[in-house]
């Protein structure tokens, strides 16, 4: 069974400080994705990889910065949390030619206070 | 820009009536059009959908593109409480990112 796993269901930060939200896919999947959803706003692209150490901007890639040093594990980072990326982060992986078909790990509600 | 538009933003039903969901879009470089089911935590995918006129189906649900009038339904039959999700169309541009619309918000009472 496909399965695509987050690091924490719940954190709380507080602003200033440095976050990781940690994705792991045990798909083989080349592709990995970050996401945020927040209400009325729906599900934004915040970074993308399509390969090891290969990395891509989504719609909203300020603030955040991501690594992939290993095929299964995409690490989401804020350098410096404000309060305006308290959201829900949301994490999916797919096959290289089939990158519609998205698989997301249950998410990490993310708090910065 | 390129934008996922879904309609109505919220609906509800009695278990066992028909629905159908809409989506439009405006893209360039169309290539697929996606269906995501979200319950409380992740999306999980539904359909994906790249021919006009084809109708893609799994058991209640099914769904259909129209590429000449830029649009997706996605209808569901004899519903049950268990399709109450949010449902998230997306449109499955270049450079593997998909762009999502901002869901309907589906409730299906007993």
């Amino acid at each position: 069974d496909v399965k695509v796993t987050q690091s924490s269901r719940y954190l709380v930060k507080r602003t200033g400080e440095k976050v990781f939200l940690e994705c792991v896919q045990d798909m083989d999947h080349e592709n990995m994705f970050w996401y945020r959803q927040d209400p009325g706003l729906g599900l934004r692209l915040i970074y993308f990889s399509y390969d090891v150490k290969m990395k891509e901007k989504g719609d909203i890639p300020e603030g955040y910065s991501v690594s992939r040093e290993k095929k299964e594990r995409f690490s989401l980072i804020l350098e410096s949390a404000s309060t305006n990326q308290t959201s829900m982060y949301l994490c999916a992986s797919s096959f290289f030619d089939r990158s519609g078909e998205q698989y997301f790990g249950p998410g990490t509600r993310l708090t910065v206070t | 820009e390129d934008k996922v538009v879904q309609s109505p933003l919220s609906l509800v039903v009695h278990e066992g009536d028909t629905v159908t969901l809409n989506c439009s879009y405006e893209v360039t470089n169309f290539r697929s059009l996606l269906w995501y089911k979200q319950e409380k935590k992740a999306p999980t995918f539904l359909f994906m959908l790249t021919s006009s006129g084809i109708e893609k189906k799994s058991g209640r649900l099914s769904s259909i593109l129209d590429k000449k009038e830029l649009f997706s339904i996605l209808n569901i039959t004899a519903t049950q409480t268990g399709d109450s999700a949010v449902y998230l169309c997306a449109d499955g541009g270049s450079n593997y990112k998909l762009t999502f619309g901002k869901g309907t918000l589906l409730t299906v009472n007993p």
